[in-house]
């Protein structure tokens, strides 16, 4: 597609339910990543893909994240047992290639409330 | 990694130009100085990037100090959506995947 697609735009979920969040990356780009930005905070690297591995999982704030990308494009960041600290903006961009000489692509993001 | 350095806020008129500085006195050789900015409630958006020569593309310039310890962003004439949060970011092929955001300069431009 013409840039990165994240869905859904907002998601309000009770606390200990689990959610599923969207990221469609630029066509051929092979590398994806997942960020968090909470209210007035920085943000914060969670995971890395190239192609469908995670080469770089560091970010991941607990086991109940987990993330995974199936046929080099489409990836979701799924959160189990949500907690009201997991309210944050998901945002997913994508680049060609890795290199500093790079940029990258950043959707719209997904603003999660946890109640 | 490397460190840079932002003022917190910065304002401008609107169309008049502004300069955006960025301190990083601990630049190795092999760091490239990226510009990314957020405007309210979108994610970041990739603005420019260089490694000792000046560039320019069709969103703004970027002027690097010989020295390479400073760079400044220049948006040649504001405009309204210009308001946002830059910020300056260097990366090298060690710096991995991680862009780190730091806390950027919030612009605001006025009519």
């Amino acid at each position: 597609g013409a840039g990165v697609s994240q869905s859904p735009s907002n998601k309000v979920t009770e606390k200990g339910k689990d959610v599923e969040l969207r990221c469609d990356p630029i066509s051929g780009h092979t590398a994806l990543y997942w960020y968090r930005q909470s209210l007035g905070q920085g943000l914060e690297f969670l995971i890395y893909f190239q192609g469908n591995s995670a080469p770089d999982k560091s970010g991941l704030p607990s086991d109940r994240f987990s993330a995974e990308r199936t046929g080099g494009s489409v990836s979701t960041l799924t959160i189990q047992r949500t907690q009201q600290e997991d309210s944050a903006v998901y945002l997913c961009a994508s680049s060609s290639q890795t290199g500093p000489n790079y940029g990258y692509t950043f959707g719209s993001g997904t603003r999660l409330t946890v109640v | 990694d490397a460190k840079t350095t932002q003022p917190n806020s910065m304002e401008s008129n609107e169309e008049e130009p502004v300069h955006l500085p960025c301190n990083h006195s601990t630049i190795s050789g092999t760091d490239y100085i990226h510009w990314y900015r957020q405007l309210p409630s979108q994610g970041p958006e990739y603005v420019i990037h260089g490694l000792t020569s000046n560039v320019n593309n069709r969103m703004a310039s970027l002027a690097i100090a010989e020295d390479r310890k400073s760079s400044t962003l220049i948006l040649h004439r504001a405009t309204l959506r210009d308001a946002a949060v830059y910020y300056c970011i260097l990366r090298d092929s060690n710096s991995g995947y991680a862009l780190n955001f730091g806390k950027g300069t919030s612009l605001l431009v006025t009519p």
